[in-house]
């Protein structure tokens, strides 16, 4: 299984500001995903990320709003930009498994607020 | 990706048998069934997945009719530290790149 990590944990920002989520992977993968998941809520997918490639956004999500970077195979950033409240959320990374797509590794997420 | 519904919530005690159900009846024949245990303060981790009969692994067992239209998951023997959200998730992922989660069942194992 991979190990992943994501920078900062947590953190509190003040609307109209952004912030940059990082996630980091021990071994070289294909593809990475963003989710979403709001207080109480489950998992929602912002984006795909493939190195080398524009990131690919579900309905719902604009790249202004959430720019990614994939400069490698360990590693991606999320942007929330120009926050408010409502983007307070857990903010998760995740990876294909070595496996194949029949199984993805969660990294433990960023617990973001906005005041 | 088929659509599953499943209980919001269950309650179980410690050493009890927990049995948590799905339903997916528009289920692809190319589809496959997983599940993933997401605890408080952590990414969701896959702990099973099949396509039909049973599947065993050292966490859980996944037990899956012949119309393939529901699934149930079994976690042998609760112990306080399976407290979590279970989530049933559908589809071929084999040729998809998405993981679509439901709202998964919030199981709470009391002593």
């Amino acid at each position: 299984s991979a190990v992943i990590s994501q920078k900062p944990s947590r953190d509190i920002c003040q609307r109209g500001t952004s912030l940059t989520i990082q996630c980091q992977v021990d071994s070289q993968v294909t593809m990475m995903f963003w989710y979403r998941q709001q207080p109480g809520q489950s998992l929602t997918l912002i984006a795909t990320a493939n190195q080398g490639s524009e990131a690919t956004y579900e309905s719902g999500f604009v790249i202004d709003k959430f720019p990614i970077s994939r400069p490698n195979l360990t590693f991606s950033t999320l942007t929330v930009s120009n926050m408010s409240p409502e983007d307070s959320s857990i903010y998760l990374c995740s990876v294909e498994g070595a496996a194949g797509r029949e199984t993805q590794y969660f990294g433990p997420g960023t617990r973001l607020l906005v005041l | 990706l088929a659509k599953t519904t499943q209980p919001i919530s269950m309650d179980s005690y410690e050493g009890q048998e927990v049995n948590i159900t799905c339903s997916h009846n528009n289920i692809a024949t190319n589809d496959y069934i997983t599940w993933y245990q997401q605890f408080p303060s952590q990414g969701p981790r896959f702990i099973i997945q099949g396509y039909k009969t049973k599947v065993t692994n050292e966490v859980a067992s996944l037990f899956i009719p012949a119309d393939r239209k529901s699934s149930t998951l079994s976690l042998p023997r609760v112990s306080l530290s399976d407290t979590a959200v279970y989530y049933c998730l559908v589809g071929d992922l084999r040729n998809t790149d998405k993981l679509i989660f439901g709202t998964g069942t919030r199981l709470q194992v009391f002593p």
